[in-house]
This record gives C-alpha cells, sequence and structure tokens, in this order.
C-alpha cells in the first residue's frame, strides 16, 4: 500500500535559518508525491509536486524537495524561513489505481520564531 | 473565479441530528471529493465524485452520502451525526485525473457534535 510518514510533527526554526521538513514514503512503484501548505484556519494549497520528472522540485515560496528513490525520502527544503511559513505541512502521495486518491500524512507543524 | 467554495464555514450540531455541507466549484471540474482532517491523522477522503451522476466511498465512507446532479455541487450529507464526527470537513475538485491537473481544496466546515 502507497503511504507517506511525516518524521517530526513540530519543527522549530528561527527566522532566517534553513528549514527542513522529513518526509519518507512507501510505494510499489514509482509515486507522484506532494507538499501542501495549511495556515490557520485556511484551507491547503500545493506548494509542490513530484511526478518523476526532474528529482529536485522547485514550488512557491521559496521551497524545494528533492526526490531521493534510494532513501525513500521526499523531504522539504526552505534555505531561510520567514514568519510567514509558521504553518501545517503535509506530505501526500497519490495512488495510481482507481480513483487515483491522495493519501495525507500527518502533518508537521512549523514553527518561527524571530 | 470563487475556486471552490463551502458553506457553512461552523456548525455546532446534536447528537442524531442532520445536515448537508455544501460544496460548489466554478472551475468546471469532473473530479471532486470530500476528506475529513482530525488531530494527528491528516486528510481522510470520505466520498469521491469523477463526474456528474457518479460518485464512490473512500476510506472512512460510514453515516455520510454524497449525490452528484450537477457539475459544480456536491453536497455532503450527515444522516445522524455522531461526536466521532467533530471534525474539519475538506471539499476539494480537481480538472482530470492526470497529475497535470491542480488539487483545489476549499476553506473547510468546522463541525462539532455534542
Amino acid at each position: 500500500a502507497q503511504s507517506v510518514t511525516q518524521l517530526d510533527s513540530h519543527v522549530s526554526v528561527s527566522e532566517g535559518t534553513p528549514v527542513l521538513l522529513r518526509c519518507n514514503y512507501s510505494s510499489s512503484y514509482s509515486p507522484s508525491l506532494f507538499w501542501y501548505v495549511q495556515h490557520p484556519n485556511k484551507g491547503l494549497q500545493l506548494l509542490l509536486k513530484y511526478t518523476s520528472a526532474a528529482t529536485l522540485v522547485k514550488g512557491i515560496n521559496g521551497f524545494e524537495a528533492e526526490f531521493k528513490k534510494s532513501e525513500t525520502s521526499f523531504h522539504l527544503t526552505k534555505p531561510s524561513a520567514h514568519m510567514s511559513d509558521a504553518a501545517e505541512y503535509f506530505c501526500v502521495v497519490r495512488i495510481h489505481t482507481g480513483f487515483q486518491k491522495l493519501v495525507f500524512g500527518t502533518g508537521t507543524r512549523l514553527l518561527v520564531s524571530p | 473565479n470563487a475556486g471552490v467554495t463551502q458553506t457553512p464555514k461552523f456548525q455546532v450540531l446534536k447528537t442524531g441530528q442532520s445536515m448537508t455541507l455544501q460544496c460548489a466549484q466554478d472551475m468546471n471540474h469532473e473530479y471532486m471529493s470530500w476528506y475529513r482532517q482530525d488531530p494527528g491523522m491528516g486528510l481522510r477522503l470520505i466520498h469521491y465524485s469523477v463526474g456528474a451522476g457518479i460518485t464512490d466511498q473512500g476510506e472512512v465512507p460510514n453515516g455520510y452520502n454524497v449525490s452528484r446532479s450537477t457539475t459544480e455541487d456536491f453536497p455532503l450529507r450527515l444522516l445522524s451525526a455522531a461526536p466521532s464526527q467533530t471534525s474539519v470537513y475538506f471539499c476539494a475538485s480537481k480538472g482530470g485525473a492526470s497529475d497535470s491537473y491542480e488539487q483545489y481544496f476549499g476553506p473547510g466546515t468546522r463541525l462539532t457534535v455534542t
């Protein structure tokens, strides 16, 4: 079965320092992977997606993620955190059969301090 | 375009009451779905539709009904509300099956069942 595991429920960084949000996936075949962000009391917004093209994927707001098949990882990074990055981040895998639904990780809350 | 809209934003129900959560999109998307979000569990798929007149169950369909009489609307019905249905509900739509289509989420409905 396809699934994702987000390794940290909370990550705290200082403004201006790098961000690393970790995600491992499980999939029988080449997965489609996504990162979504949810700001407080808001809906979800797509940050970036990997669909078997380039392994380094650039998204919005300076975020990027690297697909590493050997490590079954799809970690989200940003060189320099901004206060507005404080939100919950979801790693998501798309199931390739049937409806091709999205399977969400449990989320990582990013806290950014001044 | 308004995108994906959901009403109401908040709702409190008593156990056993019924209600309908409304979802509409104005992007002429074929794919629509309902998710619930619970703390520490990410989002889970309740029901989905791949076009008008076609619906199917997701991971957690019990206690919920859906219908898709038009492309634009995809209401979610709670037949007899239970405290276990206290959650935040998100409606989503997508133009097609391919990953080239982004999935758009509504702002959510926060439901409390007492």
